[in-house]
């Protein structure tokens, strides 16, 4: 059960996209609909901003999306604000009621 | 709002085994079924450790099935973590968290714990 692949760090301008990908296999994001993003502060536990690839909890700002293609998700952030200057990670299910992390990636806002 | 608060001694002796409790209160609990635990090294990536039912049904990481035991208190609203054999790879804040939905265990989580393994 490896970590799901996810660039080290990402960066972007106030008000513009970036997009934060998540790689692993068909036995985790490739074969399931069960991927789920978080952002965590500095120093604060993580919170969860979409689940089942593409759904966002309640209160979590539609500027937040997120996509599959193949083994591959995908985090959107449009419309970039300081605050959103945080570590993400993504999660799936791996199958046999197992669940992995990817690595993280550091978003920065220039 | 769900709330979980993590308690524990946060200095084990290497060799030693690492306890934790986790206790939820607020919001819809009887909704939810699941907690999990998961741990974070010092500036490092997150963990999964496992899960278990409010009926004690468990599921582990296979790398750490072997030192891995996990309970529940139903009654107490409460969740327990074992983890022994440990050494200083151990170390990290560890989180307890409840499910958001099928398949999506790490809706809501505790503020974290860090447990140093250390002599």
């Amino acid at each position: 059960q490896s970590a799901l692949t996810q660039p080290p760090s990402a960066s972007g301008s106030p008000g513009q996209s970036v997009t934060i990908s998540c790689t692993g296999t068909s036995s985790d994001v490739g074969g399931y609909n069960y991927v789920s993003w978080y952002q965590q502060h500095p120093g604060k536990a993580p919170k969860l901003m979409i689940y089942e690839v593409i759904k966002r909890p309640s209160g979590v700002p539609d500027r937040f999306s997120g996509s599959k293609s193949g083994n591959t998700a995908s985090l959107t952030v449009s419309g970039l604000q300081a605050e959103d200057e945080a570590d993400y990670y993504c999660s799936s299910y791996a199958g046999s009621n197992t669940y992995v992390f990817g690595s993280g990636t550091k978003v920065t806002v220039l | 709002q769900v709330q979980l608060q993590e308690s524990g001694p946060g200095l084990v002796k290497p060799s030693g085994t690492l306890s934790l409790t986790c206790a939820v209160s607020g919001g819809s609990i009887i909704i939810t079924n699941w907690w999990s635990w998961v741990r974070q090294p010092p500036g490092k990536g997150l963990e999964w450790i496992g899960e278990i039912s409010d009926s004690g049904y468990t599921d582990y990481n296979p790398s750490l099935k072997s030192r891995v035991t996990m309970s529940v208190d139903k009654s107490k609203s409460q969740s327990s973590l074992m983890l022994t054999s440990v050494t200083a790879a151990d170390t990290a804040v560890y989180y307890c968290t409840r499910e958001f939905g099928a398949f999506t265990p790490f809706g809501y989580w505790g503020q974290g714990t860090l447990v140093t393994v250390s002599s």
